[in-house]
């Protein structure tokens, strides 16, 4: 079992409409999550974080977070064509070691 | 703030050459760094973590003489990608975290290395 996992998509959606992204985490322990986006030939950039339980909001984002079912997510709401990018998961176990996941590739068509 | 420059950015040179890419934070204390290599269309992978003034810890199946790694002040890091060939080229990133458990790394924008 890997220990971050996030679905390797492509997920498409259309302008205007909400991507969620989901991703599960092996690690019980883990105390902080991340959200990064990398464009193509780009390195990534954060983009969200969350430590606690239940939603954080930052603009057309939030994650979410549910430590019982080792998940976490982020929707983006009214997307857009310059979302298109590939949303990596991050969780640390709290010893400075953070795994990644290896990312969803989001399409937003016009 | 969490700015981390990495220099350069683009490297094009003969195999057998050595190429030093730098890591710097530009405005906090980086008390950890890592490296990574990430091939087209692939994940990142972990190359190494560094500690300042420590050796650094290399993931598995990644050769130490080959890629050394400094870390020799809180503010810089350094890959020296030793005798280079083909098979070495790759986008190598580095990241940069301060010095409370569970914060994020921030990323450097990247040095894309081509070995002809």
């Amino acid at each position: 079992q890997k220990e971050v996992e996030q679905n390797s998509g492509p997920l498409s959606v259309p302008e205007g409409a909400i991507a969620s992204l989901n991703c599960t985490y092996s690690d019980r322990g883990s105390q902080s999550f991340f959200w990064y986006r990398q464009y193509s030939g780009k390195s990534p950039e954060l983009i969200m974080f969350i430590y606690s339980n239940g939603d954080k909001e930052d603009g057309r984002f939030t994650a979410q977070l549910n430590k019982a079912s080792q998940y976490v997510s982020l929707l983006i709401r009214d997307s857009q064509p310059s979302d298109s990018a590939t949303y990596l998961c991050a969780v640390n176990n709290g010893n400075n070691d953070m795994r990644f996941g290896a990312g969803t590739r989001l399409t937003v068509k016009p | 703030g969490a700015v981390v420059s990495q220099h350069p950015s683009w490297v094009i040179c003969k195999s057998g050459t050595s190429v030093k890419i730098e890591c710097r934070s530009l405005d906090f204390q980086a008390t950890t760094m890592f490296w990574y290599r990430q091939f087209p269309k692939q994940s990142l992978m972990l190359m190494a973590t560094s500690n300042e003034g420590s050796k650094a810890t290399y993931e598995q199946g990644v050769e130490k003489d080959k890629f050394l790694i400094n870390h020799a002040s809180l503010t810089l890091s350094t890959l020296t990608v030793t005798s280079a060939h083909p098979e070495d080229s790759s986008f190598y990133i580095c990241s940069a975290s301060g010095g409370a458990r569970g914060q994020p790394q921030h990323f450097g924008d990247g040095t894309r290395l081509s070995i002809l």
